[in-house]
């Protein structure tokens, strides 16, 4: 059971809008950045958003996120094949000791 | 060009002990914290623990403390995880990762396979 929940899966069309969300709580999300990465098959996730809505270099404008309260969300507009992959949100918590959070992971799949 | 570049596979026999280790270059590696994550076969991510090079400073994430121990060797620009007993459920790909709060985990080894199987 992960400590951030996401939807197991998600689907679109291509050149469809797609959104991922993610739960967590006042300890993880409510104080602290949200990170999004993204893990092609058989490949090292790499980081697509990080401190809630920043790209870097390199990541389409097409990838956007965005937190509010305990929750956060990926958006995905102009859908295309090669974003077939998993996508994971990740938070700071401050509950126990500072440490890493993830989320359970979204399988989008393009239709 | 910054890059963290991983040992070898591994396969090894429960009970037996291991290292395994990410070696930073193209940054400054006593400037950012080196995370560790596991992923088993088919699953998520899950946070293992980091440390800052630049002190040591090390911190586990409860669900591993005890389990492994992360150090570093700034000498050599390298971080490492180590197991003193492996056991079969410690089967996985582990990954590290450097950045922090501010940056996110913004680069990843290409992940460490280990296979424990009697």
């Amino acid at each position: 059971q992960s400590v951030l929940t996401q939807p197991p899966s998600a689907s679109g069309t291509p050149g469809q809008r797609v959104t991922i969300s993610c739960s967590g709580s006042s300890s993880n999300i409510g104080s602290n950045y949200v990170y999004w990465y993204q893990q092609l098959p058989g490949t090292a996730p790499k980081l697509l958003i990080y401190r809630n809505n920043q790209r870097p270099s390199g990541v389409p404008d097409r990838f956007s996120g965005s937190k509010s309260g305990t929750s956060a969300s990926l958006a995905i507009s102009g859908l295309r094949s090669e974003d077939e992959a998993d996508y994971y949100c990740a938070a700071w918590d401050d509950s126990l000791s500072v440490h890493v959070v993830f989320g359970g992971g979204t399988k989008l799949t393009v239709l | 060009e910054v890059q963290l570049v991983q040992s070898g596979a591994e396969v090894k026999k429960p009970g037996e002990s291991l290292k395994i280790s990410c070696k930073g270059s193209g940054y400054s590696f006593t400037s950012y914290w080196i995370g560790w994550v596991r992923q088993m076969p088919g699953k998520g991510l899950e946070w293992m623990g980091i440390i800052y090079p630049g002190d040591s400073d090390t911190r586990y994430s409860p669900s591993f403390q005890g389990q492994v121990t992360i150090s570093a060797d700034k000498s050599i620009s390298t971080a490492y995880l180590q197991w003193s007993s492996l056991k079969a459920s410690d089967t996985a790909m582990y990954y590290c990762v450097k950045g922090g709060i501010l940056t996110g985990f913004d680069y990843w080894g290409q992940g460490t396979l280990v296979t424990v199987s009697s």
